[in-house]
């Protein structure tokens, strides 16, 4: 069965940097892109981006170009999303997706990134 | 950018028709995509495609578009379908994928 398995809460200080990491299990990696989607805590879903784990491609929402890598590691079967210069607004719970044709068919369980000083 | 507007919540009686709109110019030239999500818990995708149920997704959930709403049913409802639901499209002027504002479907 498809499983996403995503890194434990993190807690940052304003203009840090973290990278959230996402293990797929149960289909071929390469085979499908992936979404990284953000929720606030009380607030909707917010897309971030795309990335193709076989090509390494990326597209990235407008809002958080240039703050945000997205990258995988193949042999792992593990894709990260790194968000920089973090401040108090970016503390959210973090999903990856897999995003089948153009929609997310299985989601990871969340990875709560609290920023405070 | 796209917008997808959607009401912030419906209440319904249980065994009742639920109806959740999604609003979007020109919604009906896009393909239409809804998900669940229940507090606490990641989004599950219940209709893909306009009006598709992923497998395991109960023949109660419905979906429809056409010109400027689409609109997700949910019929005979339960107490266990109560959860935040969120529409979403690929925009593909700005290529990026939109969510809806969501929806909170309440069973009194």
């Amino acid at each position: 069965q498809v499983q996403l398995v995503q890194s434990g809460a993190e807690v940052k200080k304003p203009g840090a940097s973290v990278k959230v990491s996402c293990k797929a299990s149960g289909y071929t990696f390469t085979s499908y892109d992936m979404n990284w989607v953000r929720q606030a805590t009380g607030q909707g879903l917010e897309w971030m981006g795309w990335m193709n784990p076989n090509s390494g491609n990326t597209g990235y929402a407008q809002k958080f170009q240039g703050r945000v890598t997205m990258t995988r590691n193949t042999s792992i079967s593990t894709a990260y999303m790194e968000l920089g210069s973090l401040t108090s607004d970016d503390t959210a719970v973090y999903y990856c997706a897999r995003k089948s044709h153009w929609y997310s068919d299985y989601w990871g369980q969340g990875t709560l990134v609290t920023v405070s000083s | 950018s796209y917008v997808l507007t959607q009401p912030p919540s419906v209440s319904v009686a249980p065994g009742q028709t639920a109806r959740i709109t999604c609003g979007g110019n020109n919604i009906g030239s896009k393909s239409v995509h809804w998900y669940q999500q229940k507090p606490g818990q990641a989004p599950v995708l219940v209709v893909y495609d306009d009006s598709d149920r992923p497998s395991g997704i109960p023949e109660r959930f419905s979906g429809s578009n056409s010109g400027n709403t689409a609109t997700l049913t949910i019929s005979g409802v339960e107490a266990g379908d109560e959860a935040d639901y969120y529409c979403q499209v690929w925009d593909i002027s700005s290529d990026h994928y939109v969510f809806g504002t969501g929806t909170k479907i309440t069973v009194l």
